[in-house]
């Protein structure tokens, strides 16, 4: 039993290079959630999903897309890297409303 | 709208001395509480939830949160602090009729020795 895992765990980014991260989850959950955190800014909502097929924006959505094609997995595209949008990005799922189980992060920097 | 205020940014404190960390919220509906760690480099972890019931809860490494509906309060404690425990805290609430929860900005713990 994984958790949630995150690919890549390190990726240097020049502006305007587009990537996408892979978050997986092994759990069943429903909910998945993508969030970045900055210094001095707390975790930030950026996208998340109640299920397969489904997304919506959250605090932060602009310059981000996401797709969740499977349960599994939620998938954060960035298409023109900004600088930023250098941040530590976490993925995290839950069953419903009840606690979230967090990915161990990404860390990107963009130049 | 709902909020979370953690009202401390650092927190210093001597290792074997006791630990409190504060937590308030602003929200309309019964809440859910949470309290997760995240330790340098790492994803958050859960310490210990509260629904319903009992207003102590115990959680994972020696950790405790009492709710306090009157003071919309749910704070953190530990009896005796390890320098394992310097990590960032952050406390987070939801109820069962939101997908979304709401993080506070976190309290950063700094343990001397």
């Amino acid at each position: 039993n994984a958790g949630v895992t995150q690919t890549p765990k390190f990726r240097v980014l020049k502006t305007g290079q587009s990537m996408t991260l892979l978050c997986a989850q092994d759990m069943n959950h429903e909910y998945m959630y993508w969030y970045r955190q900055d210094p001095g800014m707390g975790l930030r909502l950026i996208h998340y999903s109640v299920g397969e097929g489904t997304t919506a924006k959250g605090e932060v959505p602009d310059g981000y897309n996401v797709s969740r094609l499977k349960k599994q997995n939620f998938l954060l595209g960035l298409e023109s890297a900004a600088p930023s949008q250098t941040s530590v990005y976490f993925c995290a799922s839950s069953y419903v409303a009840y606690e979230q189980y967090f990915g161990p992060g990404t860390r990107l920097t963009v130049t | 709208a709902q909020s979370v205020t953690q009202p401390d940014i650092h927190i210093t404190v001597s290792e074997g001395a006791s630990l409190e960390l504060r937590c308030n919220y602003s929200y309309g509906a019964t809440p859910y509480l949470f309290w997760y760690v995240q330790s340098p480099g790492q994803g958050l972890q859960l310490l210990l939830k509260y629904f319903s019931g009992d207003t102590l809860v115990q959680g994972i490494k020696g950790f405790e949160a009492e709710f306090k509906r009157s003071q919309s309060s749910f704070n953190l404690r530990k009896p005796s602090v390890h320098w394992s425990d310097a990590a960032e805290y952050f406390c987070a609430v939801t109820s069962g009729g939101s997908y979304i929860p709401t993080f506070g900005r976190g309290t950063s713990l700094i343990v001397h020795p």
